[in-house]
């Protein structure tokens, strides 16, 4: 089955860079997912990765290692409206569905 | 363009009664659709998906069911409410072949 591990929280400034690990493993890959929850809210894309390498957009950025079975979500120049959970998340082994970790919580202070 | 919506948006309902939740897409044809439950402190967890009109796939083993009376509706169901039912219930659809979810609004239940 797929298995998704990430921190539970994290801290940061204003104005700072924060990375979010995501390490997963997975009966076959068919890319990697990241969403931004606010609380109270349903989560939004941010990104996808298929591919080995970073993707870059604005000022998130997401990185895959499929050999290494790893990702991070980059966040620079944070700022307080960037407080949220951050979910990682893959294709369950028929495709049909995403599965989910169970969030990293960012706090982002002034 | 494509629009998700779920009600009610919230609810508080006793333990041992009946459940509804009701989730209509629009602006697309035979879309994934999936009924997710996120428990206070903890992860998305996938409870039911469907591919089709009349296919659903269960995830989990528990109290809930879940029917695609149309192909743009999806309703989550429970005929009897348990504590542990307890959550945020998020429907969502992707398009066929892909696997980007796009969320409804989420309606949080509260089981007394």
């Amino acid at each position: 089955g797929q298995n998704i591990d990430q921190p539970t929280e994290m801290t940061a400034t204003e104005g700072a860079i924060v990375q979010i690990n995501c390490t997963y493993q997975t009966s076959g890959f068919n890319g990697l997912f990241w969403y931004q929850q606010h609380a109270g809210e349903a989560p939004t894309f941010l990104s996808y990765n298929v591919l080995d390498g970073l993707e870059e957009k604005g000022r998130f950025s997401s990185f895959l290692s499929r050999s290494k079975g790893y990702s991070y979500l980059l966040l620079k120049e944070l700022q307080m409206k960037d407080s949220a959970s951050y979910l990682c998340a893959v294709p369950n082994q028929a495709g049909t569905a995403l599965i989910f970790g169970k969030g990293t919580t960012l706090s982002v202070s002034s | 363009s494509q629009t998700i919506h779920q009600w009610p948006a919230t609810l508080v309902q006793p333990v041992g009664s009946p459940l509804s939740l009701e989730c209509t897409v629009e602006g697309t044809s035979n879309p994934n659709l999936y009924w997710y439950r996120q428990a206070a402190g903890r992860g998305l967890q996938l409870l039911f998906y469907s591919v089709g009109i009349g296919q659903i796939s269960s995830e989990v083993p528990q109290n809930l069911s879940a029917s695609r009376p149309q192909d743009r509706q999806f309703i989550l169901s429970s005929k009897k409410l348990l504590l542990s039912d307890s959550g945020f219930y998020l429907c969502a659809w992707s398009r066929r072949g892909t696997g980007e979810l796009f969320f409804g609004e989420g309606s949080r239940l509260t089981v007394l």
